[in-house]
């Protein structure tokens, strides 16, 4: 129930492409969708998010697509750079028993070749 | 505004053997967190503080895993006796409040590797 699903494992996609990676998750509860960038050797940072009040929030070159019916969410991101191969993961929180949790997919490993 | 700092960066240990990791969080965060982070894995949760006081330790094995947060600012998370399946990278966060919506800063983890 509070498992966030992830997909692909991996993506391999030419500079200039449009990368999409999938999210889905069961619990209803969960009522913010973070995404977090994470390079090798670094933690994970905070890349964008979305409430599912809305349909799509966008922040430069990176969306989120958000159908809150079918509890999938997506991130797209807009003219890929090499410089954006890293692993992304999806996120859902919700505040349970007076505390945040936040779950996490099992993450996409993103390489874009220039 | 200095990061989330932890240490050591990498750390290699044979089973059975126990060992701790430090994090000094965003200076002001009041909320810590422990993450585990397996190989080709997402983060999960172990341990959740607020200022000093333990909010959510439910995914924490308190048989040989323990943590503890001093007068509200660093933090130790410790193992003992270690086993091979906790090869991992360990993650710190720290968050200013308690909120859902409140970003978590992370740390650049420590490595550990069981043999």
């Amino acid at each position: 129930q509070q498992q966030v699903k992830q997909s692909p494992q991996s993506l391999i996609v030419q500079k200039g492409g449009i990368p999409i990676i999938n999210c889905a998750y069961e619990n209803t509860a969960f009522d913010y969708f973070p995404w977090y960038q994470q390079f090798p050797g670094k933690g994970p940072a905070l890349l964008i998010a979305i409430r599912p009040d809305v349909s799509e929030k966008k922040e430069g070159r990176f969306t989120i697509s958000f159908n809150k019916s079918a509890k999938q969410f997506s991130l797209h991101i807009m003219d890929s750079q090499p410089g954006d191969s890293a692993t992304y993961f999806c996120a859902a929180s919700a505040l349970f028993q007076g505390a945040q949790k936040l779950v996490f997919g099992q993450g996409t490993r993103l390489t874009i070749n220039p | 505004e200095a990061g989330v700092a932890q240490s050591p960066r990498y750390k290699i240990i044979e089973k059975r053997q126990s060992v701790a990791f430090w994090c000094n969080p965003i200076s002001g965060h009041a909320t810590l967190y422990w993450y585990q982070q397996i190989l080709g894995q997402g983060p999960k949760l172990l341990i959740q503080f607020q200022n000093n006081g333990v909010v959510d330790d439910s995914q924490l094995p308190k048989d040989r895993f323990s943590a503890e947060r001093l007068k509200g600012v660093d933090s130790t998370l410790k193992i003992q006796p270690a086993k091979l399946e906790d090869s991992a990278v360990y993650l710190c966060a720290s968050s200013l409040l308690l909120g859902h919506t409140d970003t978590q800063y992370f740390g650049p983890g420590t490595r550990l590797t069981v043999l």
